[in-house]
């Protein structure tokens, strides 16, 4: 089992609908990252919150919509996502302000767009 | 600059063998060297980490070995078990805190055989 929790595992929706993937973590990380992955390819880097504030976004478009309410949650809220968008969407933490700590990635959800 | 080229993309090693995979970069910046081990269905995995300052490091079957004059490192897994069957990413990342960034290698699926 991961530290990083993510839920759902698994969402299919339609090209219409609105869904929330949700990412949760006690490690005490001040970090927190939105990866998307397709088969047999590496994660690609979305977004970075840093202390809860968003610092990195990888000209993801406006249909993906990240939000950290909190040092915990991070959450990445869909909206009239493209059948190109299915993937397995992959959430990760790391301390700040400490050299050389990892990424910790959580089991991911596999989003399927109808 | 950003690149990481991963080799090879898909490797069949016998059981007890040794598996080799390679990784070279070209940014001098990459401070931070961790290797990531992912199971169908699964998220990343951290498996070992390596600093440029450091020309080997082993942990168990695991050895990273890093030559930082040719920009390249590599994973080896002493006497190779089915359950190493996996791909695996190399990874570099440059260290600013807060908003660090991994970049992957492309990824080798590897296969044990009895």
């Amino acid at each position: 089992d991961t530290e990083v929790t993510q839920t759902p595992k698994h969402l299919v929706m339609g090209m219409t609908n609105k869904k929330s993937l949700k990412c949760e973590q006690h490690m005490g990380h001040r970090a927190m990252y939105w990866y998307k992955q397709k088969a047999k390819k590496p994660p690609e880097l979305m977004f970075v919150y840093s202390y809860e504030k968003l610092s990195i976004n990888e000209s993801v478009p406006s249909r993906f919509s990240p939000e950290c309410p909190n040092s915990s949650l991070l959450n990445l809220h869909l909206h009239a996502l493209q059948p190109e968008d299915s993937a397995l969407y992959l959430c990760a933490s790391s301390l700040v302000d400490r050299g050389n700590q990892p990424q910790h990635f959580g089991d991911g959800t596999r989003l399927s767009i109808l | 600059q950003q690149q990481v080229k991963q080799s090879p993309q898909s490797l069949i090693v016998q059981k007890g063998g040794i598996s080799i995979i390679n990784c070279a970069y070209e940014n001098t910046a990459f401070d931070y060297f961790p290797w990531y081990q992912q199971f169908p269905g699964k998220g990343p995995a951290l498996l070992i980490a390596i600093r440029p300052d450091v020309s080997e490091k082993k942990e168990g079957r695991f050895t990273i070995s890093f030559n930082k004059s040719a920009k390249q490192f590599s994973l080896h897994i002493m006497d190779s078990q089915p359950g190493d069957s996996a791909t695996y990413f190399c990874a570099a990342r440059k260290l600013n805190f807060g908003n660090e960034k991994l970049t992957f290698g492309t990824g080798t699926r590897l296969t044990i055989i009895p």
